[in-house]
């Protein structure tokens, strides 16, 4: 059974740092990888999907990159700001013809003024 | 852009009683999905739809039922709502399988 799991749970910064937000899962048999956010009472953004023949994707400060053969995937935030404090979750679908998106936990992250 | 819209945003029911979730999307997405996100058991697929005229269970699928109207509306119903079913529903789509899926805002349903 495939299981997602992000590590840290919550994290907090000071505004302009970079920083790494991991996803890990444990069947490398995935379709591809998607990154949401979501904002506390609201639904899911998508952010940026990685599909399972791509190492990376870049949206903006955003670059998310994917090593299927290890299970981890890894959101890069550039200059953070305050305006990204959200929560981060990390979904993988596996294999063609499965509908089913798995996800993880979550990173709660803060951005500090 | 509308995306896909849910209603109620919110919604409290008491035990036994029924109510059905809407979904919409104006994207021209072929499949669709209710999920429920509970404090830590993450997002769960209750129940999709591949295709217009199809749908199939997912991870929880029971004490629900669901209808694909035409390819822009997806509804669940709860027949007999339980306390257990308290949480965040999110319908979400997507056009085909290596896509984007794209989230709805959200019902906070609450039984008592």
């Amino acid at each position: 059974k495939q299981e997602v799991t992000q590590i840290p749970a919550a994290l907090s910064v000071p505004e302009g740092e970079n920083l790494v937000l991991n996803c890990s899962f444990t069947d490398s048999a995935i379709y591809n990888l998607q990154w949401f956010r979501q904002d506390p009472g609201k639904g899911l953004t998508s952010l940026l999907l990685i599909q399972s023949s791509q190492r990376e994707q870049t949206s903006g400060r955003l670059n998310a990159s994917l090593d299927k053969s290890s299970g981890r995937s890894t959101l890069y935030i550039a200059a953070s700001q305050p305006g990204d404090s959200a929560t981060y979750l990390c979904a993988v679908r596996e294999g063609q013809g499965a509908q089913k998106l798995v996800f993880g936990q979550g990173t709660r992250l803060t951005i500090n003024p | 852009n509308a995306g896909v819209t849910q209603t109620p945003k919110f919604q409290v029911l008491k035990t036994g009683q029924s109510m059905t979730l809407q979904c919409a999307q104006d994207m021209n997405h072929n499949s669709m999905y209710w999920y429920r996100q509970d404090p830590g058991m993450g997002l769960r697929l209750i129940y999709y739809s591949a295709s217009e005229g199809t749908t199939d269970k997912g991870e929880v699928p029971n004490g629900y039922n669901v209808s694909r109207l035409n390819k822009r509306e997806f509804s669940l119903r709860l027949e007999s709502a339980a306390p257990s079913q308290t949480s965040v529903y999110f319908c979400a789509s997507r056009k085909i399988q290596n896509t984007e899926a794209f989230f709805g805002q959200g019902t906070r349903l609450t039984v008592v």
